[in-house]
């Protein structure tokens, strides 16, 4: 596979502030990113998605922005709820197609104080 | 809508025996499977991609004949891992492509412990 395995860095963050969540992306001719939501035992969630061609877009509570200048993506999740607690991913895709593959960048491990 | 299952959700077996891991499409039909393995505290790895009717393509550095992929309809799709060792003990991980919405469908996983 074509995403690298790293030991998973994490991001501590007091309920109600804002989260943001890095990553950097590897592949200058992806063309479609995806930050999902990963709890412990289960499968990847969707949770927001951009196009190249776009350098925000928000969600409910979600913004991801992407600067491809530097091939950087960011998440932001507005005032953190303990329900946030996971590990997210970015990841990028060549092409907009659901049959495309997608790879996943390295992950962050989001934990919330009360 | 989108519901996509995985059998068995865990299995622990013997080192050198092969386990079968099903993935299915319980309200969809979907062309393209994809499955990925994870290992502990890292990020989901694409192991190969599927296509009804087709031989599967690995990536690299996946042995394609100790992971079989059966892609036996739209619906269903398998992943064996023969002969099985404590190093493939991972979680594993299938996704529906080529849906009717063109979201990509991830489902629950497979822990996999080989002793």
């Amino acid at each position: 596979g074509e995403s690298v395995g790293l030991h998973l860095p994490t991001l501590s963050v007091q309920e109600g502030d804002n989260s943001i969540i890095n990553c950097a992306y590897s592949n200058s001719a992806s063309d479609y990113f995806i930050w999902y939501k990963q709890e412990s035992g289960k499968g990847p969630q969707f949770i927001i998605d951009i196009r190249s061609n776009m350098d925000k877009r928000q969600g409910q509570r979600v913004t991801v922005l992407l600067n491809k200048t530097v091939k950087h993506l960011s998440l932001q999740i507005a005032a953190t709820q303990p329900g946030d607690s996971a590990v997210y991913f970015c990841a990028e895709k060549n092409g907009y197609s659901s049959a495309s593959k997608i790879i996943f960048g390295s992950g962050t491990r989001l934990s919330i104080r009360p | 809508g989108a519901v996509v299952s995985q059998h068995p959700s865990w299995v622990i077996c013997k080192s050198g025996t092969s386990v079968k891991i099903e993935c299915r499409s319980l309200d969809f039909q979907a062309t393209t499977m994809f499955w990925y393995r994870q290992f502990p505290k890292q990020s989901l790895m694409l192991m190969a991609t599927s296509n009804e009717g087709s031989k599967a393509t690995y990536e690299q550095g996946v042995e394609k004949d100790k992971f079989l992929i059966n892609h036996a309809s739209l619906t269903l799709s398998t992943l064996t891992v023969t002969s099985a060792h404590p190093e493939d003990s991972s979680f594993y991980i299938c996704s529906w492509g080529g849906t009717p919405s063109d979201t990509q469908y991830f489902g629950p996983g497979t822990r996999l412990t080989v002793l």
